[in-house]
């Protein structure tokens, strides 16, 4: 399996733009999380799905963030408009419920967003 | 969930042992103990959990203290690509809406160094 994939890997835009990150999870996974990750508040927990129902968005910083999954192999973190304290790596991970090991949440490979 | 006490930084010869402590004082006895590991511009690595028993798999070993309220990981024989920093997070495993949700800490950035 190729493992999460995410993208863009990076992403330069200026405020007020829209941005939209995707993500397509391991297959057969029905968790899917969004984090992000700043220097000065670590990395944080944004919304998590289950079988693409949103389960627990009380992580969404703002009205600007917004995240969908249409379906079981696809997501998008979308920010509209933007701003530089926006800027910062947003991860992608997926999980197997099951109780055992395969509760492991595995992580992509991240998207770099710089808002200027 | 909860909250986890780990020192911010640790160095440890290549080759040698690599020790992590954690203390989890608080935590309840439905939580397990997870370790996750960043290695630097890459997303976090599940490394190995436990709930109260020892652990080991082919990275790592866990060891729990009997009263739950502290841990250790040991990396056996560190290597140079072993440096990043490491999580020590408290969960709860459950199906309902707090299911899988970690919550990351500072961490312990681990240098192995020649």
């Amino acid at each position: 399996d190729a493992g999460v994939i995410q993208s863009p890997r990076h992403e330069v835009t200026e405020m007020g733009q829209e941005v939209t990150l995707r993500c397509k999870p391991i297959s057969g996974h029905d968790y899917l999380f969004w984090y992000r990750q700043t220097m000065m508040r670590g990395l944080e927990l944004l919304i998590y799905f289950n079988n693409n129902v949103p389960i627990d968005d009380s992580g969404m910083p703002e009205d600007r963030f917004s995240a969908k999954m249409p379906n079981a192999s696809f997501s998008t973190l979308k920010i509209q408009p933007s701003e530089p304290r926006d800027s910062a790596v947003y991860f992608c991970a997926s999980s197997l419920r099951g109780g055992g090991p395969q509760e492991t949440q595995y992580f992509g490979p991240g998207t770099r967003l710089l808002v200027l | 969930d909860a909250k986890t006490t780990q020192p911010p930084s640790m160095d440890c010869a290549e080759g040698r042992a690599a020790n992590l402590p954690c203390n989890h004082s608080t935590i309840s006895g439905n939580e397990y103990v997870y370790w996750y590991r960043q290695i630097h511009s890459q997303g976090p690595q599940y490394i190995i959990h436990g709930l109260k028993n020892n652990e080991t798999n082919e990275m790592a070993s866990l060891i729990i203290t009997e009263d739950r309220k502290s841990s250790t990981l040991i990396l056996p024989h560190a290597t140079l690509r072993d440096t990043a920093v490491y999580y020590c997070i408290v969960s709860v495993r459950t199906g309902g809406t707090s299911y899988g949700k970690l919550t990351f800490g500072q961490g312990t950035i681990l240098t192995v160094h020649p």
